[in-house]
């Protein structure tokens, strides 16, 4: 079963402008990721941020958590053409090592 | 470091055949991850190994599916038999860090079944 769901499904945003995406999840987590899938390609990790924080930034990444509305969302900004790809929020729950994902967002950044 | 190394990149097969995937982790990784990725259903879990030991394979579709890590270095995704429905892009991932479950995935093996 999905855990994170994404939104917009789709984003067509042209370069330079910022580009921002929300995750939501139905149950309390350890943990929050996102991933980005280039097309034919394996997912990479991108940034992750934890239960007890609110706010995390990398590069031109800046990723927040909202445990009480459980949502995250992730902005890239000043996006660039090669930013084009698809984006994964997952949540990590439990003790163990399971991940669940979302269906994604697809992201075109116009040149 | 090579990375998550997955074979075959591409697999076609007719109806019935036997399928295996191959997955080679990241040395020193103890946790190892098979997903499934469609348009429908998105990327789900279908198994995952800590230090070699199958730890949930609630995500496996059926009996015909069959997962095995006989070491460290190597882990196998068998379907047998395969239908047209199995098609999807199979990944491998593997993971270090067992609490915090940051991933690194393989390319895929993407599979069709005729």
């Amino acid at each position: 079963s999905q855990q994170g769901e994404e939104d917009p499904q789709a984003l067509s945003i042209q370069e330079g402008e910022n580009a921002t995406m929300n995750c939501s999840y139905k149950t309390s987590i350890n943990n929050l990721q996102w991933y980005r899938q280039n097309s034919g390609r394996g997912l990479v990790h991108l940034i992750l941020i934890r239960s007890n924080e609110r706010e995390k930034h990398s590069g031109r990444l800046r990723v927040t958590l909202d445990t009480s509305k459980k949502s995250s969302s992730l902005l890239i900004t000043a996006s660039r053409a090669a930013d084009t790809a698809s984006y994964f929020c997952a949540t990590h729950t439990g003790a163990n090592s399971k991940l669940t994902f979302g269906k994604g967002i697809t992201l075109s950044v116009r040149p | 470091d090579a990375g998550v190394i997955q074979s075959p990149r591409h697999e076609v097969t007719e109806m019935g055949q036997e399928v295996t995937l191959r997955c080679k982790p990241i040395s020193g990784h103890n946790s190892l991850f098979w997903y499934r990725q469609t348009m429908m259903r998105g990327l789900e879990l279908l198994i995952y190994f800590n230090n070699n030991v199958p730890i949930d394979d609630s995500g496996m579709p059926e009996d015909r599916f069959s997962a095995k890590m006989p070491n460290a270095s190597f882990s196998t995704l068998k379907i047998q038999p395969s239908e047209p429905r199995d098609s999807a892009v199979y990944f491998c991932a593997s993971s270090l860090r067992q609490a915090t479950g940051e991933l690194f995935f393989g390319e895929g093996s993407r599979l069709t079944v005729l």
